[in-house]
C-alpha cells in the first residue's frame, strides 16, 4: 500500500495562473511531511517541513499547508521558474525512512 | 557549509568497470543516504549510515557496495553493473538518524553502457 501519493500527476499552467497541488498519506503517527523541488537532472531541493495539522509555511509564491490526511502546496501567480517536479515525503515516527510520493511535475507556460 | 556535494557529476561506464561516486558534507551530519532514481520517479532508498556504520540495506544488489571513511566522506563503489542500473544517484544527509528532513546533494548521473 502506498504511504503517500501525490496529485495531479502533471500540471500546465499559464503564467499567473494559481492552483494547488495535492499529497495524501494514509498511515497516522506521523512525524513531519516534507516538501521537495526537483529540477531535470538535480537533487531534490528543501522546501518546507510540515509537524502538525493546521500549520502553514510559505516561501515567496509557494505556501503549504498541512491537515490530519493531507497536504497542500498552492502555488500563487507562479512563473515559468517555478517549473520542476514537487515532490512530497512523509516521516513517521515508527522507523527512520522518507516515503516519497511520485511526484507533480508543474510546467508553467510564458 | 550548508551543502552535500557529490562528484562526479556524470559518469559512463561499461559493464566490466569498477567506478565510485563519492559524496562529502561538512554540516556535522551523522546520518548519511544512497537513493537511486529513475526518471520520472521518486527517489528510492539504497543504504543508510548512521556515525559510520551501515544501518539500513534495502536489499540492494551486491555489484553496489557502499563505504564511509568518515563522518563527512560516503562512498558508492560500482562494479559489474547492468544498463537497467543507469540512473540517478543521489546523496543526502541528516542531523541524525530519522532527523528532520534529509539535504540532498546534486546527484550524480549514471550510464551503464
Amino acid at each position: 500500500e502506498d504511504q503517500v501519493t501525490q496529485s495531479p500527476e502533471a500540471l500546465r499552467l499559464q503564467e499567473g495562473e494559481s492552483s494547488s497541488l495535492n499529497c495524501s498519506y494514509t498511515v497516522s503517527g506521523l512525524r513531519g511531511l516534507f516538501w521537495y523541488r526537483q529540477d531535470p537532472g538535480k537533487g531534490p531541493e528543501f522546501l518546507f517541513t510540515l509537524y502538525s495539522a493546521g500549520e502553514e509555511k510559505e516561501k515567496e509564491r509557494l505556501k503549504a499547508t498541512l491537515t490530519k490526511k493531507e497536504s497542500f502546496l498552492h502555488i500563487t501567480a507562479p512563473k515559468p521558474e517555478d517549473s520542476a517536479t514537487y515532490l512530497c515525503a512523509v516521516q513517521y515516527y515508527t522507523g527512520n525512512q522518507f516515503y516519497f510520493g511520485t511526484g507533480t511535475s508543474l510546467t508553467v507556460i510564458p | 557549509d550548508t551543502e552535500v556535494t557529490q562528484t562526479p557529476k556524470h559518469l559512463v561506464m561499461g559493464m566490466t568497470n569498477k567506478k565510485s561516486l563519492k559524496c562529502e558534507q561538512h554540516m556535522g551530519h551523522r546520518a548519511m543516504y544512497w537513493y537511486k532514481q529513475k526518471a520520472k520517479k521518486p527517489p528510492e532508498l539504497m543504504f543508510v549510515y548512521s556515525y559510520e556504520k551501515l544501518s539500513i540495506n534495502e536489499s540492494v544488489p551486491s555489484r553496489f557496495s557502499p563505504e564511509c571513511p568518515n563522518s563527512s566522506l560516503l562512498n558508492l563503489h560500482l562494479h559489474a553493473l547492468q544498463p537497467e542500473d543507469s540512473a540517478l544517484y543521489l546523496c543526502a544527509s541528516s542531523q541524525e538518524l530519522g532527523g528532520w528532513g534529509y539535504t540532498f546533494g546534486s546527484g550524480t548521473r549514471l550510464t551503464v553502457v
